[in-house]
């Protein structure tokens, strides 16, 4: 498809399991990002990627959080010995420009939304 | 530190009533980028519009139009003839306009319902 892509869309897991979400971005795109949404707080930044390096990790809540992403493509966040408070919906968005600034628009996937029990 | 601020939560209205969606922000950068997103029930975040510290002309798009006030760090989004399709979650954002890192700093969202 055109849009960002993610999977699964919903993903049920037992506290201390770890769980892995995909991002698809759009074809092109060099720049990718993961946010949180979760009711208390909202949507927070977690991780930015400029091709493959991930200059920006300050959003990452805890050690157990951690992503990667390969032939500047596709990404993967995993999460280690998860908790409740990991429930939440995770958003991918990715955009096409690798120097055009703090302005270019995001276009976000559709998310996963994780419910940890 | 970037902050934004959707001091409304939950605003309900009736279809074809107008209704404005305040923002307010704050930063210590002299450029930056301010954003509207829409969250329909599907979940994924539609972009509504981009402005850049720099341009203060207000802009109108069919029944969406958005006022830029730098003077009190406002971006207000304002919906003319309310329809039911507009009910969904509205978020304002903003980013630095500094590298190529383009993240944004979220507000909580409004929650508007329209209602036939």
């Amino acid at each position: 498809g055109a849009g960002v892509s993610q999977s699964p869309s919903n993903k049920v897991t037992e506290k201390g399991k770890d769980v892995e979400l995909r991002c698809d971005p759009i074809s092109g795109h060099t720049a990718l990002y993961w946010y949180r949404q979760s009711l208390g707080q909202g949507l927070e930044f977690l991780i930015y990627f400029q091709g493959n390096s991930a200059p920006d990790k300050s959003g990452l809540p805890s050690d157990r959080f951690s992503a990667e992403r390969t032939g500047g493509s596709v990404s993967t966040l995993t999460i280690q010995r998860t908790q409740q408070e990991d429930s939440a919906v995770y958003l991918c968005a990715s955009s096409p420009s690798l120097f055009a600034g703090g302005g270019t628009e995001a276009f976000f996937g559709q998310g996963t939304r994780l419910t940890v029990v | 530190a970037q902050k934004v601020t959707q001091a409304q939560t939950e605003i309900s209205v009736v279809e074809k009533e107008d209704v404005t969606l305040d923002c307010v922000y704050e930063t210590r950068d002299t450029t930056y980028y301010l954003f509207w997103y829409k969250q329909p029930p599907s979940g994924e975040l539609v972009f509504l519009i981009r402005r850049n510290s720099f341009d203060e002309q207000n802009e109108i798009s069919g029944r969406y139009s958005w006022n830029f006030q730098k003077s009190t760090s406002s971006f207000n989004f304002t919906i003319t003839a309310s329809q039911v399709v507009d009910s969904a979650v509205y978020f304002c954002a903003l980013s630095e306009a500094s590298g190529a890192n383009s993240k944004l700093t979220f507000g909580k969202g409004i929650t508007l319902s329209v209602r036939p």
